[in-house]
């Protein structure tokens, strides 16, 4: 089953307009990553928050996690033609080792027109 | 440094065939795992390993078969393929540790079977 959860599932915006996108997952995690994907190749590493973190910035993106409610949050901002790709939310979870066992969402589809 | 490289890119199969998804990473990495995905829809783990020596499943294992002979190869086998293995295919690979890894994908092997 799939843990993560994107939202909304397909976003369509302007190019210089702020993108973001929503994760919720169900149970407890080790960390969190956002996944890029642009479309037919393989999958960029974008960013990792902690579980003990709240908030991490690389960029033009920034994440925020909040374990209390179990989401995640990406924002893209100045958004650029090029960032239209689909961006999906995957969580490692706590037990030994298992971090590097990733539970993915079904992505959001983004889509920035010039 | 090449990273994961994983082929072949495009594959055909007939019902029934067998074949070898390879997989090779030149990043020293302890884990190592297979990912598939399906249209529209996140990533699904089929088989990982911690180490040479050491496998197993992940969430859809069925049909798969794996071994890890170096740290650098993790060849993914479909024993008798069938069209429900039509899929796009990731390796990933991550160092070992807790507290949360990067995990590295290759570029995909595209799969028909027909």
């Amino acid at each position: 089953s799939q843990q993560g959860e994107e939202d909304p599932q397909a976003l369509s915006i302007q190019e210089g307009e702020n993108a973001t996108m929503n994760c919720s997952y169900k149970t407890s995690i080790n960390n969190l990553q956002w996944y890029r994907q642009n479309s037919g190749r393989g999958l960029a590493h974008l960013i990792l928050i902690r579980s003990n973190e709240r908030e991490k910035h690389s960029g033009r993106l920034r994440v925020t996690l909040d374990t209390s409610k179990k989401s995640s949050s990406l924002l893209i901002t100045a958004s650029r033609a090029a960032d239209t790709a689909s961006y999906f939310c995957a969580t490692a979870g706590n037990s030994g080792g298992s971090n590097y066992k990733l539970t993915f969402g079904k992505g959001t589809l983004l889509t920035v027109n010039p | 440094n090449a990273g994961v490289t994983q082929t072949p890119k495009f594959q055909v199969l007939k019902t029934g065939q067998s074949m070898t998804l390879q997989c090779a990473q030149d990043m020293n990495h302890e884990y190592m795992s297979w990912y598939r995905q399906d249209p529209g829809m996140g990533l699904r783990l089929i088989h990982y390993s911690v180490g040479a020596g050491i496998t197993d499943q992940g969430e859809v294992p069925n049909g798969y078969n794996v071994s890890r002979s170096t740290t650098e190869d993790f060849p993914l086998r479909l024993l008798s393929a069938a069209p429900s293995q039509t899929s796009v295919y990731f390796c990933a690979s991550s160092y070992g540790g807790s507290g949360g890894n990067t995990i590295y994908f290759g570029e995909g092997s595209w799969l028909t079977v027909v």
